[in-house]
């Protein structure tokens, strides 16, 4: 069966650093994996999606994700933090079959300071 | 905008009445689910429909039903709220292919 593993529930991060959230699956199929942000009191957006293509995937507001299948990875990267990254991150793993479920985990608040 | 609306917003009721959300898409779109959000959990799917009343449980399904008698409507029941229940409820549709899901901007439920 699927999973995804989040390491780390919240993070912080001065303004102007490397924004690094972890992310590892377990997948019996190949995977498609996504990044989620949610933004307070408001709906997931989806920020990129892996889905066997390139394996370093560019997303939205500057952040991009590496797929590595020997390390059963998909961390989210960003280069420099802004204040306006404060949300929390959520990576998510699709189940098999035709039922395009997502399978999600816990989810990472990342605290962005000045 | 996924054209996805979830009604009602916000609700507080009280353990043992029956709380009925209602998801409403506007694009004939075949799969929709409904997840559940809580601290420490992250989502965690009840129920999800692949077409008019073709619905199938998720992992969190018990205490819950649904329903979907025509493509834009996909309604989650909670027969007999309980405490547990207070969670905050997100309705999501996909695209067949990549299997990305699209939210609504969830229901929050407060069971007392």
């Amino acid at each position: 069966a699927q999973s995804v593993t989040q390491l780390g529930s919240h993070v912080s991060v001065s303004e102007g650093a490397l924004v690094l959230l972890r992310c590892n699956y377990s997948s019996s199929v190949p995977p498609y994996l996504f990044w989620y942000v949610q933004y307070p009191n408001q709906g997931l957006q989806l920020l990129l999606k892996y889905t066997s293509a390139a394996t370093l995937v560019k997303g939205i507001n500057g952040f991009e994700a590496e797929f590595k299948k020997s390390e059963t990875s998909f961390h989210l990267t960003k280069p420099s933090a802004h204040m306006s990254d404060a949300a929390e991150y959520f990576c998510a793993v699709r189940e098999g079959g035709a039922t395009n479920k997502l399978i999600f985990g816990t989810g990472t608040l990342l605290a962005v300071q000045p | 905008d996924a054209g996805i609306t979830q009604s009602p917003r916000h609700k507080v009721t009280e353990t043992g009445t029956p709380v009925t959300l209602r998801c409403h898409q506007t694009e004939n779109h075949r799969y929709m689910y409904w997840y559940r959000q809580d601290p420490g959990h992250g989502l965690r799917l009840i129920h999800y429909s692949y077409g008019v009343k073709d619905t199938d449980k998720g992992e969190v399904s018990d205490g819950y039903s649904v329903s979907r008698s025509k493509t834009e409507d996909f309604l989650l029941t909670l027969e007999s709220a309980t405490s547990s229940q207070t969670s905050v409820y997100f309705c999501a549709i996909t695209t067949e292919g990549t299997g990305e899901l699209f939210f609504g901007e969830g229901s929050r439920l407060t069971v007392l």
